[in-house]
């Protein structure tokens, strides 16, 4: 499988704050690129997606920047809440329906 | 969407035993995947499961270790065979009710907790 590379491992953020979260992938066959934030005891719930032929993509405290010719693409999350602690997967896929390859995860935890 | 119930929930279990999980889809889907995720990692695809066919395994899961049954399109099952501790992970199932391509979500089930004593 393509790997695709997450950082950070962890993420400690005060309530307000702005938490940003890395990807970068290998493979240009990606078009397909998923965050999913994950509960414990839950499965993983698709947060926000984006394609490769857009920069932004903004949902309401939650943003996607994507950059092409880096190959990354990140998620920021504005007004950091304590209800957004949570394990956040990037991941990515091809048109043609491929199952997801996701990133290692990023536990996020923000303190009120 | 879809929603997905899997079962069981946790389990813990003699190593050399084997246990089936299963999936039920309350919608008629195409592809199934298994996924493990063993604690504090990423999700790791197990196999991709189509109705009708045979499953589709990656690399460093055999069907022997493995076996999954699909036999409609609304059900699948993973079983965990020959259990040892290593075995102990997080298994789900998921779905792409869209068919899979862009924009398709994934939805995943709860997921089954396993512990190998």
């Amino acid at each position: 499988q393509q790997q695709v590379k997450q950082s950070p491992q962890s993420l400690i953020v005060q309530k307000g704050g702005i938490s940003i979260i890395n990807c970068a992938y290998e493979n240009t066959a990606f078009d397909y690129f998923p965050w999913y934030q994950q509960f414990p005891g839950k499965g993983p719930a698709l947060l926000i997606a984006i394609r490769p032929d857009v920069s932004e993509k903004k949902e309401g405290r939650f943003t996607i920047s994507f950059n092409k010719s880096a190959k990354q693409f990140s998620l920021h999350i504005m007004d950091s809440q304590p209800g957004d602690s949570a394990t956040y997967f990037c991941a990515a896929s091809t048109q043609a329906g491929t199952a997801l390859i996701f990133g290692k995860g990023t536990t996020l935890s923000v303190s009120s | 969407s879809a929603v997905i119930s899997q079962k069981p929930s946790r389990d813990i279990c003699q190593r050399g035993t084997s246990l089936t999980i299963q999936c039920q889809v309350d919608s008629q889907v195409t592809m199934m995947f298994w996924y493990r995720q063993q604690p504090g990692q990423s999700l790791t695809l197990i196999a991709t499961a189509n109705q009708g066919s045979e499953a589709t395994y990656e690399s460093g899961f055999v069907i022997d270790k493995f076996p999954i049954s699909r036999p409609n399109l609304t059900f699948s099952t993973l079983t965990v065979s020959n259990m040892s501790p290593e075995d102990s992970s997080i298994y789900l199932c998921s779905v792409e009710p869209g068919g899979g391509g862009w924009g398709t979500e994934a939805f995943f089930g709860q997921g089954t907790r396993l512990t190998v004593v």
